[in-house]
């Protein structure tokens, strides 16, 4: 199972919205909704941030959304702040029965 | 609050076994799946295995099936991962995380700090 895509790196300035796109097939993102999200700061465990493509676990702020369409997920982030500079990595249940991580994006805050 | 309490981590030659513990409070232990997931210093997550609440459904990475056995004891609030067969690119710190669900929602609400397993001759 390869790894979803994800883009490398992403950056804005404090206050604006940036995105991030999270590729894979029919056989993970697009067959199943069970799309997850996750930010880590360095040397950190990994938080989740959204579960079953758009939902926000209680206590994440509402700034982060998740979404879907076709075989490429989304998060977005709103009003960035610096605090949002982090590793972001989504994951995807497979028709294998396994789960599969994507490749990682650096969020930079200018 | 919910903690998830790994150990069990250290040096091992390639070949050899190590057994991972994860010991868990703060919630009820057996109403939730739960996975064992890992990361390669300075790389991505990798997911390893995961056991529904009752162990009636386990899954495993191609990267592992066969050389790793995951478990639980409820009784004991502990998950475990025996790892046999080590090879130099299971070096990874690997973290035990709760799914949302009793069978799985494949999404970790809670993770551990993580445990370092170093695979060298």
């Amino acid at each position: 199972q390869s790894a979803l895509t994800q883009p490398a790196s992403v950056s804005g300035s404090p206050g604006q919205s940036v995105a991030i796109s999270c590729t894979g097939t029919s056989s993970d993102v697009g067959g199943y909704n069970y799309v997850s999200w996750y930010q880590q700061h360095p040397g950190k465990a990994p938080k989740l941030m959204i579960y079953d493509v758009s939902n926000r676990p209680s206590g994440v702020s509402d700034r982060f959304s998740g979404s879907k369409s076709g075989n490429t997920a989304s998060l977005t982030i709103s009003g960035l702040q610096a605090e949002d500079e982090a590793d972001y990595y989504c994951t995807s249940y497979t028709s294998s029965s396994t789960l599969v991580f994507g490749t990682g994006t650096k969020v930079t805050v200018l | 609050e919910v903690q998830l309490v790994e150990s069990g981590g250290g040096l091992v030659q390639p070949g050899g076994s190590l057994r991972l513990s994860c010991v868990a409070s703060g919630f009820t232990f057996d109403d939730s799946a739960m996975h064992w997931v890992r990361q390669a210093p300075g790389k991505g997550l990798e997911w390893v295995s995961g056991v529904s609440f009752n162990s009636n459904r386990i899954e495993y990475a191609d990267s592992v099936k066969g050389r790793f056995t995951i478990s639980r004891d409820n009784a004991k609030n502990s998950l475990y991962l025996q790892m046999n067969s080590l090879r130099t690119e299971d070096t990874a710190f690997y973290y035990c995380a709760k799914d949302r669900l009793r069978y799985f929602d494949w999404a970790c609400e809670s993770w551990g700090q993580g445990t370092l397993v170093t695979v060298s001759s």
